[in-house]
């Protein structure tokens, strides 16, 4: 089955200890990026990979790392939480950027930093 | 400055009945896409629907229709005979030439189905 797959689903942490969201797609897609959704706010794209080695900041970057050593992985990576950063974290993945390329979605990461 | 605006954040409707989700968004390319996405309380991100600018028809899916009026820039999103499951958060997002790199979203609509 074509998905992209997210771990873990839930996760409440301490400000400060870092951790790591992956993301994993098996559509051989080359387009991955992560998106934070808060009430009010919508989603709002974090990073973004458009291959191997490439990627490149979204409109919220601030305190988030990634990286793209697969093509079919890119986790995302709080080095040191902050509890703004408590929210729905969703990674997407798209064969191409063609204007009509629907985005597919992970299942979501309700992150909360205590 | 706000690139997809929907501006009912809640709305009730009647089951089997129609409802319209207001979306307008703003871009200066020629060339853009335009998407709705459905989120029940789950949290998944479903696709629905989708319309290019340049498409001469208003898209349709089952009971899911886009309304797309471009000089108003505006792309509605029509459910025909509301059901029960239809309860969820409706996001309208963007892709921009300009900016295909990403979909930018709103705010997004909450429908509540009553029996």
């Amino acid at each position: 089955e074509a998905q992209v797959t997210q771990n873990p689903r839930y996760l409440i942490t301490v400000t400060g200890k870092k951790l790591t969201v992956t993301c994993s797609q098996n559509m051989n897609h080359e387009y991955m990026s992560w998106y934070r959704q808060d009430p009010g706010l919508g989603l709002r794209q974090i990073y973004y990979s458009m291959n191997v080695e490439v990627t490149d900041k979204g409109d919220v970057p601030e305190g988030y790392k990634v990286s793209r050593k697969e093509k079919r992985n890119f986790p995302l990576i709080l080095e040191s939480p902050s509890p703004n950063q408590t929210s729905l974290y969703f990674c997407a993945s798209s064969l191409s950027r063609s204007l009509g390329e629907k985005l597919f979605f992970g299942s979501g990461t309700q992150l909360s930093v205590l | 400055a706000q690139k997809i605006t929907q501006t009912q954040p809640g709305m009730f409707v009647q089951e089997k009945e129609a409802v319209t989700l207001d979306c307008t968004y703003d871009t200066s390319d020629p060339s853009y896409g335009l998407f709705w996405y459905k989120q029940p309380s789950s949290g998944e991100m479903i696709f629905l629907i989708y319309q290019g600018s340049y498409d001469q028809q208003n898209a349709t899916e089952g009971r899911y229709s886009l309304n797309f009026q471009k000089a108003r820039k505006s792309a509605n999103l029509v459910i025909s005979a509301s059901q029960l499951g239809d309860s969820a958060m409706y996001f309208c997002a963007m892709r921009e030439t300009s900016n295909d790199y990403k979909l930018s979203f709103g705010a997004g609509t909450t429908v509540t189905v009553r029996a």
